[in-house]
Formats: structure tokens, C-alpha cells, sequence
């Protein structure tokens, strides 16, 4: 059974670079989608970013050009990078595992990794 | 972006109630509609997907149905760890958008 399991910093500064790494036990990259998505506290779900082994990307516009999704299939891994954090920003980060690329077919998001929480504040 | 509209953003319910959750896309998603629960400081889980088809090892109790712009997930029986917060979410374009949440709640 696939398991995901995410590490990186969680208390950063404004202006500073968010960096998160997904690592991917029990399966391999190949064939499927690999997403990141974020939730401040309290409130609901947001789609950030996907990638696959290739690597193929997907972002939301919403973020503009500060996100970067990056793969490392001799590790299994894939990260994430999100540049000039602000206090919006504060979220509780997930990664989690797609069939196949947004908006391109039935997909869902399972398995999640258990989140990590970036708080941004000076 | 299509944006997904649950309700009620919460409700108090009790055990064995039967409890109905409707999401609404502010377009044709066919049946491009997913469920998640989510309990507090827990990532989500994969509940329902393709608007009606059950995730492996979910209980029966729950279902999805709906297609085009309007869902409805339904537990027929609640049980005590069926408390959590449930999304929505589409699969039909990117970007990938969720419902606010619904907060089922003990009476």
C-alpha cells in the first residue's frame, strides 16, 4: 500500500522560500499524478500544483509564477517550492497521489501524506 | 475556475441519523465529483469518486449521487466516528476546486 510521507519547514519568514519534500513509500512514480494542496487554518482546500515522472506540470494560475513542483524519481520524491511567502500563505501543506493530470479525466486524490503545517510571520 | 457550493456549512445530527450533504459547480462537471472526510488535525480521505462510485474499504452506509451541477452525499445511518468535516471536490477542469466543507456535528 502506497504511503506518503512529507517533511519541511514550518516556521518561515515573509519574503522567505517555502520548501516542502514528499517522499513515496510502497509504490513508484510512475503512472500517476503527484499533487500538492493546502489548507489554512480553519478553512478549506486548495489545488496548488501537480507533477509526474516525466516530468509533466500542472499549476493553479492563482499562485502566479512564485510555485515550483520538482521530482526526483531516483529518491521517489517530489517537492515543492513557493517563493516570497506571505501570511496568507499559513497552511497546514499537502501532498497527495492523483490517477491522472487535472481536468483531464475522473481522478480523486488518495493517498494524502499527514500534512505539515508552514506558519509565516515575522 | 468552477466553484463548488456545499450545504449546509454545518449541521448537528445524532447517532443513526440519516444525513444529506449537497454540493452545487457553478457548471457542468458531468460526473466528475468527489467526497472527502476529514477529521481535525487529519489529512482528508477518499470517500466517494466519479460522483457515485465507493473508494475500497469506505462502509456501505455512504453514498454518492448527482451529475451535471448538482450532488448529494448521503450517510444513511451515522455512526459516532462518522463525525468530521466532508468536501466536495471537482476533477472536470483544472484548476482542481473544493467545496467550503460541511461540519457534521453531535447533536
Amino acid at each position: 500500500q502506497v504511503q506518503l510521507q512529507q517533511w519541511g519547514a514550518g516556521l518561515l519568514k515573509p519574503s522567505e522560500t517555502l520548501s516542502l519534500t514528499c517522499a513515496v513509500y510502497g509504490g513508484s512514480l510512475t503512472g500517476y499524478y503527484w499533487t500538492w494542496i493546502r489548507q489554512p487554518p480553519g478553512k478549506g482546500l486548495e489545488w496548488i500544483a501537480e507533477i509526474n515522472h516525466v516530468p509533466s506540470t500542472n499549476y493553479n494560475p492563482s499562485l502566479g509564477s512564485r510555485v515550483t513542483i520538482s521530482v526526483d524519481t531516483s529518491k521517489n520524491q517530489f517537492s515543492l517550492k513557493l517563493s516570497s511567502v506571505t501570511a496568507a500563505d499559513t497552511a497546514v501543506y499537502f501532498c497527495a497521489r492523483g490517477p491522472v493530470p487535472a481536468g483531464r479525466g475522473i481522478s480523486w486524490f488518495d493517498p494524502w501524506g499527514q500534512g505539515t503545517l508552514v506558519t509565516v510571520s515575522s | 475556475d468552477i466553484q463548488m457550493t456545499q450545504s449546509p456549512p454545518s449541521l448537528s445530527v445524532s447517532v443513526r441519523d440519516r444525513v444529506t450533504i449537497t454540493c452545487r459547480a457553478s457548471q457542468s462537471i458531468r460526473s466528475y465529483l468527489n467526497w472527502y472526510q476529514q477529521k481535525p488535525g487529519k489529512a482528508p480521505t477518499l470517500l466517494i469518486y466519479a460522483a457515485s462510485r465507493m473508494q475500497s474499504g469506505v462502509p456501505s452506509r455512504f453514498s454518492g449521487s448527482g451529475s451535471g451541477t448538482d450532488f448529494t452525499l448521503t450517510i444513511s445511518s451515522l455512526q459516532p466516528e462518522d463525525f468530521a468535516t466532508y468536501y466536495c471536490q471537482q476533477s472536470y477542469i483544472a484548476p482542481l476546486t473544493f467545496g467550503g466543507g460541511t461540519r457534521v456535528e453531535i447533536k
